[in-house]
């Protein structure tokens, strides 16, 4: 498995500003996922970040509105652009790791705007 | 493009009885892997189980066992005496390599159970 920590945890932020989340994981995974899970809802993919080249969106995501960094093979960052209310969600970084391909989760960031 | 269907948005089952969810989806890969995840109030996303296509014998994991059925397209999550632990949503999610290894979810089954 994959111990994976996220900061921050949760944030309320304003209108037309910017958060980046960060993820870290204990040991070094070729694969790392940034999915969204809105209020009530499931959780949607939002793109595959691949250390060494640049991140691979869904339909509908766009890198201007989320860019994503991967500077090494533990740590990936999402930065949520000049936010608004829609974009209040559950944001969720996972691994890809095991011979199963298994993806483990972490504990997700909270985003609230107003 | 894969779909997963789970078509029960709520449940809920007495401690130590059995409850079985629902999952459908559909793909025309042949090799790909599905799962059960559990994902309790604190938001945690858990993997319960998962299985490999390719493998005809259903995946167990101590109470948690699936039932595989790859013509009909149906991977029902059967919980064997539940605890109150146990509640939470269930989100059934489908993988394949040739799609980037990238989880696709059902819309979850909400499980309560109840003392």
């Amino acid at each position: 498995s994959a111990v994976i920590s996220q900061k921050p945890s949760r944030d309320i932020c304003q209108r037309g500003t910017s958060l980046t989340i960060q993820c870290q994981v204990d040991s070094q995974v070729t694969m790392m996922f940034w999915y969204r899970q809105q209020p009530g809802q499931s959780l949607t993919l939002i793109a595959t970040a691949n250390q060494g080249s640049e991140a691979t969106y869904e339909s509908g995501f766009v890198i201007d509105k989320f860019p994503i960094s991967r500077p090494n093979l533990t740590f990936s960052t999402l930065t949520v652009s000049n936010m608004s209310p829609e974009d209040s969600s559950i944001y969720l970084c996972s691994v890809l790791k095991g011979v199963g391909y298994e993806q483990y989760f972490g504990p997700g960031t909270r985003l609230t705007v107003t | 493009a894969q779909t997963v269907t789970q078509s029960q948005p709520e449940m809920s089952v007495q401690e130590a009885e059995t409850v079985t969810l629902s999952c459908t989806y559909d793909t025309s890969e042949n090799n790909y892997y599905l799962f059960w995840y559990k994902q309790p109030p604190s938001r945690q996303m858990i993997l319960v189980i998962r299985q490999e296509a390719y493998k005809q014998q259903n995946a167990t994991e101590n109470r948690f066992s699936v039932n595989f059925q790859k013509a009909a397209k149906s991977f029902s999550l059967k919980i064997s005496d539940s605890q109150l632990g146990d509640t939470a949503m269930y989100f059934c999610a489908f993988m394949t390599t040739n799609s980037g290894y990238a989880l696709n979810f059902g819309k979850g089954t909400s499980l309560l159970v109840t003392p």
